[in-house]
């Protein structure tokens, strides 16, 4: 099993561009969820799928978008990246019981500038 | 909103036993408690889970007392390879609590000392 999958590992990006962070489990998990960290943070929830074709938003969804189109997949889409996007994205997915994370990505570090 | 509160930081010594509590007043009757280790520029690693009473793994221990208002996370014989954030969860969005089950708190900074 290789877990969560995070693609890339790191990102520049300018202020404007679009792009797409990869997330791929492979451990037929219902849930999967996005986080940002920024530096001295804890976690926060951008969006989270309780299985196929079902998302829902997180408390900082603005200005990204997912789609859960397989069970094992599970983009982060940044529309139009702003320097106040920079930050680390992990990817978690559960199956358990109150479908809390279980297991995360290494994460994306990804640079607005 | 995250329905847990944590201490900051906290400080020890090699060796020792290392108890983190986590506040969750507001706890539903089928949310579950979680507790996970973030080392610097890693995603966090999920550490034990509970409901109720007590849970023991290789790891950690996990106390909840009856009430639920509240959980201890206890780490044996810490080193100095413990050294993290500790995060406590608390909700299950399967039961309408949505993003409040998988929002997490600001985390405990432990830092053990030779």
């Amino acid at each position: 099993n290789a877990g969560v999958t995070q693609t890339p590992k790191f990102q520049v990006l300018k202020t404007g561009q679009s792009m797409t962070l990869q997330c791929a489990q492979d451990m037929n998990h219902e849930y999967m969820s996005w986080y940002r960290q920024d530096p001295g943070m804890g976690l926060r929830l951008i969006h989270y799928s309780v299985g196929a074709g079902i998302t829902d938003q997180g408390e900082v969804p603005n200005g990204y978008n997912v789609s859960r189109s397989t069970t094992e997949d599970f983009p982060l889409r940044l529309l139009s990246a702003a320097p106040s996007q920079t930050s680390v994205y992990f990817c978690a997915s559960s199956y358990s019981i109150g479908a809390q994370p279980q297991h995360f990505g290494d994460g994306t570090r990804l640079s607005i500038l | 909103l995250a329905k847990t509160t944590q201490p900051i930081s906290m400080d020890s010594y090699e060796g020792q036993e290392v108890n983190i509590t986590c506040s969750h007043n507001n706890i539903a009757t089928n949310d579950y408690i979680t507790w996970y280790q973030q080392f610097p520029s890693q995603g966090p690693r999920f550490i034990i889970q509970g409901y109720k009473t007590k849970v023991t793994n290789e790891v950690a221990s996990l106390f909840i007392p009856a009430d639920r208002k509240s959980s201890t996370l206890s780490l044996p014989r810490v080193s100095l390879s413990d050294t993290a954030v500790y995060y406590c969860l608390v909700g299950d969005i399967r039961s309408g609590g949505g993003a409040d089950g998988l929002t997490f708190g600001k985390g405990t900074h432990l830092i053990i000392q030779p």
